[in-house]
């Protein structure tokens, strides 16, 4: 079973607070990792996908960077929102034979206080 | 509109009996996904297929079965031999991708599955 770690489990900010939480991956066989968000009574949505040593990606105020030698991922949320209250999940893909299965952190809650 | 439909969304069932969850998608996705949730914790995989015909087993699929006769359908049940079968099941897709796994997955609404 592939480790994918997430931290902090879960965090609460205040609304205009800029914060960041860590996904951290065995950095040997690195294919992808992808980041979702879940809202509440919604389904899982993806952030970003990325495959790349020092990639980094920006939608709005999040972004995401990616150290595949030291294995871990970053996201960041700057000026926080309430709209950004939601479990953030990474996952990272790892072959089993010819087949390719996505395998997932436990997320990091994230609570966005007005 | 393309997308990923579960049902039901609350489904309970008596201890003893097998259920089958249904997840249907339209976005022509190669590979499906089942996935697990208990309170407190991550996604963990139940079971997946690359292929029509062609399945395997994820961590936990002691208890479950599933069968992908089409591309577009891919069933879960789960038998009386799933000793905790209370959870939130979550159903995903995606295309087939680049050979670096470079896919998104796209989830399902999901269906919370209770034992009476």
């Amino acid at each position: 079973i592939l480790n994918v770690e997430q931290s902090p489990q879960s965090l609460h900010v205040q609304e205009g607070d800029s914060t960041n939480f860590t996904c951290s991956f065995p950095s040997s066989n690195f294919y992808a990792l992808h980041w979702y968000r879940w809202e509440t009574a919604k389904s899982p949505e993806a952030l970003f996908v990325m495959t790349l040593n020092g990639d980094e990606k920006k939608k709005g105020r999040i972004s995401a960077t990616l150290n595949t030698k030291e294995g871990y991922s970053y996201l960041y949320i700057k000026g926080s929102q309430p709209e950004d209250s939601a479990t953030y999940l990474c996952a990272l893909p790892i072959s089993s034979g010819s087949a390719r299965q996505l395998t997932f952190g436990s997320g990091t809650q994230l609570t966005v206080l007005p | 509109d393309g997308g990923i439909t579960q049902s039901p969304k609350y489904l309970f069932r008596k201890e003893g009996q097998n259920v089958t969850l249904s997840c249907e998608q339209n976005l022509n996705h190669d590979a499906m996904y089942w996935y697990r949730q208990d309170p407190g914790q991550g996604l963990r995989l139940i079971y997946y297929s690359q292929i029509v015909n062609d399945f395997q087993k994820g961590d936990i699929a002691e208890g479950y079965s599933v069968s992908r006769e089409k591309k577009e359908s891919f069933p879960l049940t789960v038998t009386s031999a799933q000793k905790n079968p209370t959870a939130f099941y979550l159903c995903a897709s995606s295309s087939s991708g680049g050979g670096r796994g470079d896919f998104e997955a796209f989830f399902g609404q999901g269906t919370r599955l209770t034992v009476v």
